[in-house]
Order: structure tokens, then sequence, then C-alpha cells
């Protein structure tokens, strides 16, 4: 069936490392893609998408590319900071629907 | 520009209450979906509604659980008799058009502890 896999954690950094968060998802057809951050006590917040093949999504330092050969949305940022201490949350639509499918979170921590 | 609300934020049921919790979508967003976070776990899809129809509801539970989203108001989501492992962290979120590429705005979740 439908789902999603990602990287599970917890994960601990120091500040200015390098994060890469993988994710993979198995398909029928050609989803839209997500990562979304929750911070502690708080609802998810879109961080990034990705709507078609090869499309990148980018924000506040964080990449992921739309790989379809490789049914992957890897998230990546080049140097951490403690704020981006939170559970990261991948997830793609369902089918042809709206309805998200999310993976089971990573939650990092990022130390000064 | 208000983003999606729900409360209460916290919420203590005892075993066999009832719970009701609530969404309110952002503002000119007239679809709404519901999501469910049990510890240590991912989202998981419950409902999705628009204006006075559910369109999906193939993650509800088939008993005890039914929303709504009327016409006026926000969107409701309703336990009957609650159990133990109805304690979770419920996610309403919105979109303006439903479409599958269309963002889902959440709200901070309304955090359900049974007793």
């Amino acid at each position: 069936g439908d789902s999603v896999t990602q990287m599970e954690g917890p994960v601990t950094l120091s500040e200015e490392a390098f994060l890469t968060i993988n994710c993979t998802y198995t398909a029928t057809g050609y989803p839209s893609l997500f990562w979304y951050v929750q911070y502690p006590g708080e609802g998810l917040q879109l961080l990034l998408k990705a709507t078609k093949a090869d499309d990148k999504g980018s924000n506040k330092g964080f990449e992921a590319t739309y790989r379809k050969e490789t049914t992957s949305f890897h998230l990546e940022k080049g140097s951490v900071q403690v704020s981006d201490s939170a559970v990261y949350f991948c997830a793609r639509t369902e089918g042809g629907s709206e309805k998200l499918v999310f993976g089971k979170g990573m939650k990092l921590t990022v130390n000064p | 520009n208000a983003g999606v609300m729900q409360n209460p934020r916290h919420l203590v049921r005892r075993r066999g209450q009832e719970a009701r919790l609530r969404c309110s979508p952002m503002k000119g967003h007239s679809h709404v979906y519901w999501y469910r976070q049990l510890p240590e776990e991912g989202l998981k899809f419950m409902v999705y509604l628009q204006k006075e129809n559910i369109i999906d509801e193939s993650g509800m539970p088939k008993e005890r659980f039914s929303a709504e989203f009327p016409k006026e108001g926000p969107s409701i989501l309703r336990i009957q008799q609650v159990v133990r492992g109805d304690s979770a962290a419920y996610f309403c979120a919105s979109s303006p058009q439903g479409d599958s590429t269309d963002t889902q705005y959440f709200g901070p979740g309304t955090r359900l502890t049974v007793l």
C-alpha cells in the first residue's frame, strides 16, 4: 500500500552540522511531497513541498528534491541551528486525493 | 489573517464521557481535514470534509467517532463514550481548494487525555 518511510531518530547534532533526513515513499501515480516541522507543543508547519518530479522545495536553508527514479524526498540543510530543534515529518498525498500520508517523524535536537 | 483555530487546546475526559473538538479553518478555506497523532507516532488521516459534506471518512473508526462541518460555524469532531485509547493529539488542517497540490495548513491541535 501507499506509505512513507523516514529516518526515525532521535538525532542530536551540534550547531552548524550538516543535516540529512531520508524519506522514501511508495506510490501509485505521482503524489505531491511535503516536509512539515513540529516544534514542541505546537501544530505542524509546512517547511517545503514539491508537486512534480525534479522539483526542488526550499525554505529557511532546508532543501529537498523530488526524485521519481528513487522515490525519495530527502531533506537537507547545510548548517543547522539550535532553533531547528523539532520533529520533522515527511508526507505525501495519497493517490489522486488530498489526504496526507505521514512518516513517523524524526526528532532533531541541535546543541550549541 | 488568522490561521487554523482549534479549541480547546487541552481536554480531559473520563472514560464514557463525550469529547467535542472544534476547528475553524483559515479564512477563505472550505476544505477541512482531521488527523490523529498517537504518542510517538506520525499523523493518521481521519476524515475530509467540505461545507455540509463528508468527502472521505476512510480513516474514521466505525463506532463512536463522527465529524461535521456545517454551513455556519466550525467543524466538529465528536467522540462518544471515550476510552483510554482515544488519548491523542487531534489536528485539524484546512486548504483553499482541496487540490492534491494544495498546502494543508494545520492548527495547534487538541490534546485529549482520557482518564
